[in-house]
């Protein structure tokens, strides 16, 4: 139990479809992340929230959309998704010490993640 | 060239020997290192940090960082069959980027 909870653990889903993935921290961190782990791939940061507000969105399609209403929770609307798209998607959480802008820590704790099928 | 690298294996050791992974990186403004262990079908659980040059020590793990080379290392001695998993390092770089190698899978054989 990292403090990280990711919902759904499994997901399958259409090209048309539209779903929700939901991300949930108990660790008072003030920053959170989706990254996208593919075989054979290093993860790919997707978007970086910190004190709710967007810092990062790292060239991804705009099928994906983030929304982080709190410090605390973390959602990826996905919509028209294609069959490449097809990963594990990990949500994270860390403390930014405020020092940046950005992040200032590679300290992550990150989430059982949501294993997304696109048919 | 990638930001981070790492042999992707399979690392396989007898139980018992010291295991040695590598990785190197190619930012030389990089001020952060990481070592994440990650379980087939879990998510990367952090296990190392290091931020200076030399050695760190914990338990059975030592984290290794030389700046100069930019390459950071991580031994396991004593290695267990439970240590058998995907190691990835990661290095925060001078933009305060975090970036992952696409790690390394380590065997150890009973």
């Amino acid at each position: 139990e990292t403090g990280v909870t990711q919902t759904p653990r499994h997901l399958v889903m259409g090209m048309t479809n539209k779903k929700s993935l939901k991300c949930e921290q108990h660790l008072g961190h003030n920053a959170m992340y989706w990254y996208k782990q593919s075989a054979k791939k290093p993860l790919e940061l997707m978007f970086v929230y910190n004190f709710k507000e967007q810092t990062e969105n790292n060239s991804v399609p705009s099928r994906f959309s983030p929304e982080c209403p709190n410090s605390s929770h973390l959602f990826l609307h996905l919509h028209t998704l294609q069959p490449e798209d097809s990963a594990l998607y990990l949500c994270a959480s860390s403390q930014d010490d405020g020092t940046s802008g950005v992040l200032s820590t590679g300290e992550l704790f990150f989430g059982e993640g949501s294993r997304l099928t696109v048919l | 060239q990638k930001e981070v690298e790492q042999n992707s294996g399979p690392l396989s050791v007898p139980e018992g020997a010291i295991a040695s992974l590598n990785c190197t990186y190619s930012d030389r403004g990089s001020q952060s290192f990481f070592w994440y262990r990650q379980y087939s079908g879990k998510s990367p659980e952090l296990i190392m940090s290091i931020y200076s040059n030399g050695d760190k020590e914990d338990g059975r793990f030592t984290a290794q960082l030389n700046k100069a080379s930019q390459y950071v290392s991580l031994l396991i001695r004593d290695s267990q069959p439970s240590d058998s998993a995907t190691y990835l390092c990661a290095v925060v770089g001078g933009y305060q980027k975090v970036t992952f190698g696409t790690g390394t899978k380590l065997q150890v054989i009973p």
